[in-house]
């Protein structure tokens, strides 16, 4: 099993460009996340999903967009990029009980640079 | 303001001692205390976790230690190896909107 995969693992963007982060898990887990890190922080909860069509706010959503057409697919999408932004990117995802306990499965990240 | 924190940033242990990780929090309602193991360039993957109503869990060579009391909760690793070298963070989570709150981490680097 490929668990979550995340694309791009690396990315430079310019400032005021958009892009979307892909995200899929082959776990048929119900729940996913996206965290970011940034240098020397740990890591804050972005946008979150329970099902398919169901998103919610995390702790950081400012400049971010989320979608759950599929039980697979949770894609992270920005929006005029800014220097702000530039941070690794974690996907995750866990099945219910892990909603309430945390223990999540997480994508390997992806690294964009926002210049 | 940090919920979670871990003031270490790194420690060294030598290959067959312990070492002892440290986080401290704030938040009386967590439910759930986790430890996660980053290496380079990959994603965090769960190492062990503790239920709040316990004071003690152990996997191996992998033991978590909750002092309620003082808001304190530990990781022991004994023996420790030089695969152990990594990033560990401290997180904790409570509630139901499954936001896990992480600590900053601190590099543990096991010396053989």
């Amino acid at each position: 099993n490929a668990g979550v995969t995340q694309t791009p693992k690396f990315r430079i963007l310019k400032i005021g460009q958009s892009m979307t982060l892909q995200c899929t898990q082959d776990m048929n887990h119900n729940y996913m996340y996206w965290y970011r890190q940034d240098p020397g922080m740990g890591l804050k909860l972005i946008y979150y999903s329970v099902g398919a069509g169901i998103t919610d706010k995390g702790e950081v959503p400012n400049g971010y967009n989320v979608s759950r057409s599929t039980t697979e697919d949770f894609p992270l999408r920005l929006e005029l990029a800014a220097p702000s932004q530039t941070s690794v990117y974690f996907c995750a995802s866990s099945h219910l009980q892990g909603f309430y306990t945390g223990e999540l499965f997480f994508g390997e990240g992806s690294r964009l640079t926002v210049l | 303001d940090q919920q979670v924190k871990q003031n270490s940033p790194s420690l060294s242990v030598q290959e067959g001692r312990i070492s002892i990780l440290n986080c401290d929090y704030t938040n009386s309602m967590f439910d759930y205390f986790l430890w996660y193991k980053k290496y380079p360039a990959e994603g965090p993957t769960f190492l062990i976790s503790i239920s709040s109503i316990k004071d003690k869990n152990e996997d191996g060579r992998f033991t978590v230690f909750l002092n309620k009391s003082a808001k304190h909760l530990s990781l022991h690793i004994v023996p420790s190896q030089p695969g152990d070298s990594a990033v560990y963070f401290c997180a904790a989570t409570g509630g139901s909107q499954g936001n896990l709150i992480f600590g900053k981490g601190t590099k543990l680097s096991v010396k053989p």
